[in-house]
C-alpha cells in the first residue's frame, strides 16, 4: 500500500523567503505525483503534476521535482508572499492503486508579512 | 472555468437523521471520487466511480453509507443513520480516466456536523 509522508507538518517563514516542501512515498511505481493547495474552507486546487518520466515541472514561482528512485518529491516556492499561506498536499497516483491518489497529510505554510 | 459543484456547503443534523450530499462533476469527466477529510485522518477515499459504475467503495462503512451516480451529471453520497463520528468535510472530485496525467478537480466540499 502506498504511504505518502509530508514533513514538516507546518512551516512559518517571512515574506520573500524561498519555501521548500518535502514529500516522500514508499512505492516508486507511480504514474505521477501531484501537488495541491488547500485554502481554509475550500477544496483542493491542483498546482503541478509531474509525470513519472519527468524530473521536474514548473509553473511561475513554483517548481516541483521528482526522484522516483528515492521516493521523493520537493515543491519549491520562490520569493514567498502572504498569499502563499495555505496547506500544500502531495499525492501519488500509483500503478497498484488503479487511478486512486494516495495523499500526504499536508504542510501548512504561513508567510509572515 | 469548469468546476465541480457540491451541495450543500454546510449541513448540521442530529444523530440518526439521513444526510444526502450531492456532486456535479465537470462535464466530460468520467471518474468521480468521494473523499472525507478530518484533522485526525486527513483525506480518506470513500468511493470511486468510473463511467458511473462503482469500482471501489472499500473505504466506506457499508452499513450506513451509500454512494450512487444516477446519471453522468450527478453523484450522491448518503449517510443513514448519521452519527457524530461522521462529522467531517466531504469532498467530491472528478477526472478523466485513461488520461493518467490529467489532474483531479475538487469541489469545495460539504461540511457535515452531526450532533
Amino acid at each position: 500500500k502506498q504511504e505518502v509522508t509530508q514533513i514538516p507538518a507546518a512551516l512559518s517563514v517571512p515574506e520573500g523567503e524561498n519555501l521548500v516542501l518535502n514529500c516522500s512515498f514508499t512505492d516508486s511505481a507511480i504514474y505521477n505525483l501531484q501537488w495541491f493547495r488547500q485554502d481554509p474552507g475550500k477544496g483542493l486546487t491542483s498546482l503541478l503534476l509531474i509525470q513519472s518520466s519527468q524530473r521536474e515541472q514548473t509553473s511561475g514561482r513554483l517548481n516541483a521535482s521528482l526522484d522516483k528512485s528515492s521516493g521523493r518529491s520537493t515543491l519549491y516556492i520562490a520569493a514567498s508572499q502572504p498569499g502563499d499561506s495555505a496547506t500544500y498536499l502531495c499525492a501519488a497516483f500509483t500503478f497498484s492503486n488503479d487511478y486512486k491518489l494516495s495523499f500526504g497529510a499536508g504542510t501548512t505554510v504561513t508567510v509572515r508579512a | 472555468d469548469a468546476r465541480v459543484t457540491q451541495t450543500p456547503r454546510h449541513k448540521v443534523t442530529e444523530m440518526g437523521q439521513e444526510v444526502t450530499m450531492r456532486c456535479q462533476p465537470i462535464l466530460g469527466h468520467n471518474t468521480v471520487f468521494w473523499y472525507r477529510q478530518t484533522m485526525m485522518q486527513g483525506l480518506e477515499l470513500l468511493a470511486y466511480f468510473r463511467n458511473r459504475a462503482p469500482l471501489d467503495d472499500s473505504g466506506m462503512p457499508k452499513d450506513r453509507f451509500s454512494a450512487e451516480m444516477p446519471d453522468a451529471t450527478l453523484a450522491t453520497l448518503k449517510i443513514q443513520p448519521s452519527e457524530p463520528r461522521d462529522s467531517a468535510v466531504y469532498f467530491c472530485a472528478s477526472g478523466k480516466q485513461g488520461s493518467y496525467n490529467s489532474p483531479l478537480h475538487f469541489g469545495n466540499g460539504t461540511r457535515l456536523t452531526v450532533t
